[in-house]
């Protein structure tokens, strides 16, 4: 079973370059997620999606956009890579009431 | 949201039973007690909640005060395979009009080691 899949797994970036980092899930899920880990810390919530058509903010939102294509995808973007944006972005998705499931992250170094 | 306190770390022996402890004294009633587990190099897994009645799964069991001002996640066996950090969230915040997601606070968790 796939899961969550997050695309790619590791990327490099120099400051000022843009980047899609993609997720798709394939459980039906209504909602998706996108969080970042920084070194030594637990996960903050950038931008989630309840549902197909919706998008909000969380709590690290600046410096991000995102986009729900369809009810499977959910992709985050950066514009104008900055250094501190360098950390693991993981993507998630539920369904009512269950808990979410995580995919194993893109890892991001902005130089 | 309301916080967790976790200790940084832990350890234990491999076959031996773990007690994960998690103090959460601001805990509303609706707020439902969430563990994760972050495996090296994963993403993040559900491991088990409640709300006032300890539970049991496959994974491991959670005891929850009867103040619900803490809750002990046991993993009764250790492996190695445990040895994660482990995460324990109060549910808080809805994501969607229907009530039914909602959205998770990590903290710093509790890094298991097991040794051998």
């Amino acid at each position: 079973n796939a899961g969550v899949t997050q695309t790619p797994k590791f990327q490099v970036l120099k400051t000022g370059q843009s980047m899609t980092l993609q997720c798709a899930q394939d459980m039906n899920h209504n909602s998706m997620y996108w969080y970042r880990q920084d070194p030594g810390m637990g996960l903050r919530l950038i931008y989630y999606s309840a549902s197909e058509g919706t998008t909000d903010k969380g709590e690290v939102p600046n410096g991000y956009n995102v986009s729900r294509l369809n009810k499977r995808e959910f992709s985050l973007r950066l514009e104008s890579a900055a250094p501190s944006q360098t950390s693991v972005y993981f993507c998630a998705s539920s369904v009512r009431g269950q808990p979410q499931h995580f995919g194993d992250g893109t890892r991001l170094s902005i130089l | 949201d309301a916080k967790t306190t976790q200790p940084n770390s832990m350890e234990s022996n491999e076959e031996e039973p773990v007690h994960l402890p998690c103090n959460h004294s601001t805990i509303s009633g609706t707020d439902y007690i969430h563990w994760y587990r972050q495996l090296p190099s994963q993403g993040p897994e559900y491991v088990i909640h409640g709300l006032t009645s300890n539970v049991n799964n496959r994974m491991a069991s959670l005891a929850i005060a009867e103040d619900r001002k803490s809750s002990t996640l046991i993993l009764h066996r250790a492996t190695l395979r445990d040895a994660a950090v482990y995460y324990c969230i109060l549910r808080g915040g809805i994501v969607d009009s229907g009530g039914s997601n909602y959205k998770l606070t990590f903290g710093k968790g509790t890094l298991l080691t097991v040794n051998p």
